[in-house]
This record gives C-alpha cells, structure tokens and sequence, in this order.
C-alpha cells in the first residue's frame, strides 16, 4: 500500500530538455497537486488538478505542462528545462476538502545543468 | 504583505524547553488552517489542524486568533525528535488549495 509515489526519485537532465515527472496514487483522491520546493521559497504550487482532465494554474506554472487523464496518474513535464527550474518537486493528493489535509509524495530532486 | 508569514528562524533550544511559533495570513477569508512538519530533504507530513477554540495534542497546542489573522504552535518539553522545520499552512481564497509559509527551523539539543 505505496499510497502516492513518484518516480524518479532523482534526474539530471540538460537545459533544453523535456522531462516528464510522474505522480502515482492508490487512494483514488479527487485533488492532485505539484509543488516546487526552493530554498528562500518555501513550497509553491505549479498546477493543480480537481479531477481526471480538470487542470489549473498554481503560482508558478510557466515553463510547465499537466495532464490528468487518469484519476490516479497527473505527471508534470518540463517542456524545455532551464537551469531555474533546478529544485526539489513534491506531488500531493487531498484526502477531501473538509479535513484538507494533504498527503505528499516523497519528491523528485531535479537538477538541471 | 505576504499570504502566509513565518519567522524562519532557527530556533536552537535545549531539550526540555518550551518554544512557541507564530505565523500570520492575509487573507482573512481562510477557513482551513494547519501546521506541518518537514523533516530535513523529506516531504511535509500534517502534524495538526488548528481550530479556532484551540486545540491541544500530547505537547503541542495550536491557537487561531482570526482577528488578528494570526496562528501559534506551542511545543512543551521539546524533545531532540522535534528538531524539524515547521510549515504554517491556510486555504487559498477559492478554497482548492494549501497557501504554506516557508517555514520555521527548529533544533533542540541535548
């Protein structure tokens, strides 16, 4: 029972390549999120997804692509990576809006280079 | 002003000491608010909900105080397994998401 998983755990790419980083869940959560972690940051949400096939703009969303055409699945692509975007990326399920409380993968570190 | 500000710390105490946290919003139409804990390169983990009668967990007390927009967490007798950085957390204004405060540092010694 893994709950919400993400793979890779660890990437080194390029400036100018796509990445794609890939969220899993088990619970069946409505709410999916990507979170970008800097230090001086704190958290930001990227995107966010309501259901299968309903995205949304977070606080940080340029250079970044979702999709959710799966209840359990919502992966995160860099299009075009830049040295920027070099951080740590969590993904997050909510357990239901009156409790809010967010249950978070184990993050992806990226480093761009 | 920023949605949700924390002092960041660090806040080196001994064990045994009584250390309370402060963390202000500003937008005074959130209705969820939290505390999480982030242990060093791992992922936020709920540590409680805070309610606005206050509410109290083993050592750790939170207070919400609308008016003033402000939320504290107080932990007694801290222990070494305390050390951690501590997320004050509210609801964005459409109420879909979590707005988190960068966070406060926390290292208890011995």
């Amino acid at each position: 029972d893994a709950g919400i998983t993400q793979s890779p755990r660890y990437k080194i790419t390029e400036t100018g390549r796509q990445v794609t980083l890939m969220c899993h869940q088990t619970w069946s959560h409505s709410y999916m999120f990507w979170y970008r972690q800097d230090l001086g940051h704190g958290l930001r949400l990227i995107y966010y997804s309501a259901a299968a096939d309903i995205t949304d703009k977070g606080e940080v969303p340029d250079g970044y692509v979702v999709s959710r055409s799966k209840t359990e699945n919502f992966p995160l692509t860099l299009e075009s990576a830049t040295r920027s975007q070099t951080s740590v990326y969590f993904c997050a399920t909510l357990a239901g809006i009156p409790s809010y409380e967010q249950y978070f993968g184990p993050g992806t570190r990226l480093t761009v280079t | 002003r920023k949605e949700v500000e924390q002092d960041p710390g660090p806040f080196n105490v001994p064990e045994g000491a009584t250390v309370a946290f402060n963390c202000t919003y500003s937008n005074s139409a959130s209705q969820s608010f939290f505390w999480y804990r982030q242990d060093c390169r791992k992922e936020p983990k709920l540590l409680m909900s805070v309610y606005s009668s206050g509410n109290e967990d083993g050592r750790f007390t939170a207070q919400l105080n609308r008016a003033s927009q402000y939320i504290s967490l107080l932990i007694r007798d801290s222990k070494l397994s305390d050390s951690a950085t501590y997320l004050c957390v509210v609801n964005n204004q459409a109420g879909t998401a979590l707005i988190f405060g960068k966070g406060t540092t926390l290292s208890v010694s011995s």
